[in-house]
């Protein structure tokens, strides 16, 4: 079964960059992909990212592009999300997800709060 | 981007009543529509996927129907633990979508 732990909470100002880790285990398939989705206070999900661990490949929602990165460590099966130019409405709770290629999110991380004050 | 358009917002209903909250996309998107429940303090979980698959462990009282644009998700004999928001997503191309959020409250 697979399981994504995430790394704890951060706290930020406006102007910093904020990096999430969120490590797998348990995964069987050889062709999956890790995301990243955001839920912040009174908003609804947001999807941020894709990566596909094996090959490296990703792909970002275009309201984050420039400021959003997404890395892997292969060796201990850790993606990163790596968020630039925080502001306050940036604050949320931060997950990864796991998917196949169907994109359907079956594992969740359990969430890491990111707060943005000055 | 496909907008996934989701109604109501919110609802109120009680133990034992039957819900249906539905889901509009933007263009066909075939039957590549999954539904999750969010609880606060936890992480967001599937419970329909492909328009009307139940995952394991879900309850069969959440059922999901649709295709094309339009999608529900009907919750039957409402229990407690039901009330929750539920989001619907559309997972035919990137960037994915969501739709708003249902929130379910206790009348």
């Amino acid at each position: 079964q697979v399981q994504l732990v995430q790394s704890g909470a951060e706290v930020k100002k406006p102007g910093a960059s904020v990096k999430v880790s969120c490590k797998a285990s348990g995964y069987t398939a050889s062709n999956y992909f890790i995301h990243w989705v955001r839920l912040a206070p009174g908003q609804g999900l947001e999807w941020m990212a894709i990566i596909n661990p094996g090959g490296g490949a990703t792909g970002y929602a275009q309201r984050f592009q420039g400021r959003l990165t997404v890395t892997r460590d292969t060796s201990t099966s850790t993606v990163y999300m790596d968020l630039g130019s925080l502001r306050p409405e940036d604050t949320a709770f931060y997950y990864c997800a796991y998917s196949s290629g169907y994109y359907v999110f079956n594992t969740w991380g359990q969430g890491t709060l990111v707060s943005v004050s000055s | 981007d496909i907008q996934m358009t989701q109604s109501p917002s919110s609802l109120s209903a009680s133990v034992g009543d039957r819900v249906t909250i539905t889901c509009r996309a933007g263009q066909s998107i075939a039957n590549y529509v999954n539904w999750y429940q969010h609880q606060p303090g936890k992480a967001p979980k599937v419970l329909i996927s492909s328009t009307s698959i139940l995952e394991s462990g879900v309850p069969s009282r959440f059922s999901g129907s649709g295709s094309g644009t339009d999608f529900t998700l009907t919750i039957s004999n409402l229990q407690p633990e039901d009330f929750a928001t539920y989001y619907c997503q559309q997972s035919y191309s990137t960037p994915i979508t969501f739709g708003q959020g249902t929130r379910l409250d206790i009348k």
